[in-house]
């Protein structure tokens, strides 16, 4: 069975950075072809897609963030990172981590993030 | 970027009608290895989005058949025959052909 779960801040204010963890279940990022992808959601509003890492390192991410975005893994651990740098309101959402193939498979139950002075 | 623009549904569609959700994107998701990158989720109020198609026709695990996709290389659609309670949600289409990845905006189903 495949879980993820995503921990974060809860609120933390403009220009610090952020710092999201994805611990999951059910796969190994060691596999080969398993990725994990972060995708975020202002309330009311629709999905971002933010940044994807694979099994062997591969990174990307989505560059309308202009280079705030580092995503890593840790595998022992069976966890997924993601930070962003210099926040602003505009980066307050839920931020879900979703297994990935050549689709998001699992979805997280999502973390809400609240940037604010 | 891959832009993926939705259709809107004719809310509220009554209770076992059929419904369509149309996504259109910017290019052809058809990759030279005869796949199409063109994946549906649903997100019901208040819950994480869940994969119902992918590789534009094929039904996730679980997924009920009322769920259908189909399309060309860019024009889809998704069928979703005699809708019923539990289908109200918003609908995403997504490509997954090339970075960065992209999303519709979303087509909302109400159900009267």
């Amino acid at each position: 069975q495949v879980t993820l779960k995503e921990s974060g801040p809860g609120i933390l204010q403009p220009s610090q950075t952020l710092s999201l963890t994805c611990t999951f279940s059910g796969f190994s990022l060691s596999t080969y072809g398993m990725g994990v992808g972060w995708i975020r959601q202002p309330s009311g509003k629709g999905l971002e897609w933010l940044a994807n890492i694979w099994w062997d390192d591969d990174k990307y991410y989505n560059p309308s963030l202009k280079n705030r975005l580092t995503i890593s893994k840790d595998t022992s651990n069976n966890q997924a990172f993601l930070k962003i740098t210099n926040v602003d309101t505009a980066d307050t959402a839920t931020y879900y981590c979703a297994r990935i193939g050549d689709w998001f498979a699992y979805w997280g139950q999502g973390t809400l993030v609240t940037v604010s002075s | 970027d891959i832009v993926m623009t939705q259709g809107a549904l004719p809310n509220p569609v009554p209770s076992g009608e059929s419904a369509s959700i149309t996504c259109q994107s910017s290019k052809s998701l058809l990759h030279s290895n005869g796949k199409t990158y063109l994946n549906w989720y649903l997100q019901r109020p208040g819950q994480s989005p869940q994969l119902l198609i992918y590789w534009m026709s094929t039904r996730a695990s679980g997924v009920s058949d009322r769920f259908s996709g189909s399309g060309s290389g860019t024009d889809f659609t998704l069928k979703i025959s005699s809708v019923e309670a539990e289908d109200v949600g918003v609908y995403y289409c997504q490509q997954f052909l090339e970075y960065p990845l992209t999303f519709g905006s979303g087509t909302k189903l109400e159900i009267k």
